[in-house]
């Protein structure tokens, strides 16, 4: 069965610290997607991003970077030196491939990240 | 400004009272999909839609109903069936189900 777990519930982080979130899949699916997206206080989630299965090559976006490994079947998220503004939940997910070719993405539980000043 | 807009923000219902939550896009987006979300959870999906006039249960339907009578529409009716609906929802759609979500503001919902 697909899953996806993020093992930290919470962490907190003085501002300017680098910080990671943890996130680790199951999939049967050789062909699969997978996600990160923000909820900030407000409650409306943020997509972050989108890695396919096929491509493993690390992604940076400004202080955000990605490192998917499928042989440890990881994609695990950084934030380098880290604002008050980063505090927020962080939502890793999966697609899933079920029957009849309805993709539905499968969620983690989250982390929430706080950065103190 | 195209995105996903949710109304209303706040709802409060009275118990055995039907509710209905508005979601509308303008994205040009053929999925859409409704989301709750209760106090440190994730998101459980309760109904999605690929297409106009179709539509799929999720994981939680039970005591919750959708119509896609347009492609820019996707309400979701909550029922006196569903036994605990205080949480909050939130509305999503892509461009297919292939793709990336995009979310609308959320609607918290409080049964009184």
């Amino acid at each position: 069965a697909q899953k996806v777990t993020q093992a930290q519930t919470e962490i907190s982080v003085v501002e300017k610290e680098d910080v990671t979130l943890d996130c680790v899949y199951e999939t049967r699916d050789t062909t699969y997607y997978l996600f990160w997206y923000k909820q900030p206080p407000s409650g409306e989630l943020v997509f972050l991003i989108r890695r396919n299965s096929f491509d493993e090559q690390n992604e940076i976006s400004g202080r955000y970077s990605w490192n998917f490994q499928k042989s440890t079947s990881s994609f695990n998220f950084t934030i380098t030196a880290s604002q008050v503004v980063d505090s927020a939940v962080y939502f890793c997910a999966l697609s899933e491939f079920n029957a009849g070719n309805n993709r539905k993405l499968i969620w983690g539980l989250g982390t929430s990240l706080a950065v103190n000043p | 400004d195209g995105g996903i807009t949710q109304s209303p923000k706040y709802l409060f219902r009275k118990e055995g009272q039907n509710v209905t939550l508005s979601c509308e896009q303008n994205l040009n987006h053929d999925a859409m999909y409704w989301y709750r979300q209760d106090p440190g959870q994730g998101l459980r999906l309760i109904y999605y839609s690929q297409i106009v006039n179709d539509f799929q249960k999720g994981d939680i339907a039970e005591g919750y109903s959708v119509s896609r009578e347009k492609k820019e529409s996707f309400p979701l009716t909550v029922t006196s069936a569903q036994k605990n609906p205080t949480a909050f929802y939130l509305c999503a759609s892509s461009m297919s189900t292939y793709n990336e979500q995009f979310f609308g503001p959320g609607t918290r919902l409080t049964v009184l």
